[in-house]
């Protein structure tokens, strides 16, 4: 039960530099969504897929860019990255956008110089 | 717009005592409410949560929530904390009217032997 993947796991950038963190879900779940967690701050919403072909901003989302590719695949692009970036990056699936829980990857940390 | 407040940064229990992890928040709907638990270096998981129905809510590991509408809150609680409880603890809420979750600040729980 593979559950949410995200790659990579860990990615350390200079500044300028662009990425596209992947997530993928195997559970057929309808929504997705990407958070960052800082110390101290919780997660915060960056952006969200409600349905496949739907994308929404959260809270965050200055600096990012989403792909909702297909059903499974969600990824979130750094165009130019910068050090306020630095951050664990969260993958998460639901099967019902708002009663159903999250089902979280287990992170991708990424750090920027 | 929705939030979430843990008043509490950390709590700290004997193993064998009582736990309590406070969560209240603020909706302009009707609430729907989640636990969900991080230890080191994973993903969150999801513990339970109140959608409607019965205030007492129980979940994984041995944990139960109750849902209070007029104070607002939604606390965790464990009759009797194992030192493998030791974690950080995630509240989180949607409104009827939103697919997405926010988050509060987290508590680390740490249950000493």
């Amino acid at each position: 039960n593979a559950g949410v993947t995200q790659t990579p796991k860990f990615q350390v950038l200079k500044t300028g530099q662009s990425m596209t963190l992947q997530c993928a879900q195997d559970m057929n779940h309808n929504s997705m969504y990407w958070y960052r967690q800082d110390p101290g701050m919780g997660l915060r919403l960056i952006y969200y897929s409600a349905s496949e072909g739907t994308t929404d901003k959260g809270e965050v989302p200055n600096g990012y860019n989403v792909s909702r590719l297909n059903k499974r695949e969600f990824s979130l692009r750094l165009e130019s990255a910068a050090p306020s970036q630095t951050s664990v990056y969260f993958c998460a699936s639901s099967a019902i956008p708002n009663t159903g829980e999250l089902f979280f990857g287990e992170g991708s940390r990424l750090t920027v110089l | 717009a929705q939030s979430v407040a843990q008043p509490e940064d950390q709590v700290n229990v004997a193993e064998g005592n009582p736990l309590t992890v406070k969560c209240t928040y603020s909706v302009s709907g009707n609430p729907y409410l989640f636990w969900y638990v991080q230890y080191p270096n994973r993903g969150l998981q999801f513990l339970l949560k109140y959608i409607t129905g019965d205030n007492l809510v129980k979940g994984s590991y041995g944990f139960e929530a109750e849902f209070n509408k007029s104070q607002t809150s939604f606390h965790l609680k464990k009759p009797s904390a194992l030192v493998s409880d030791s974690a950080l603890y995630f509240c989180a809420v949607r409104d009827t009217n939103a697919g997405k979750s926010t988050f509060g600040d987290g508590t680390t729980l740490t249950v000493k032997p």
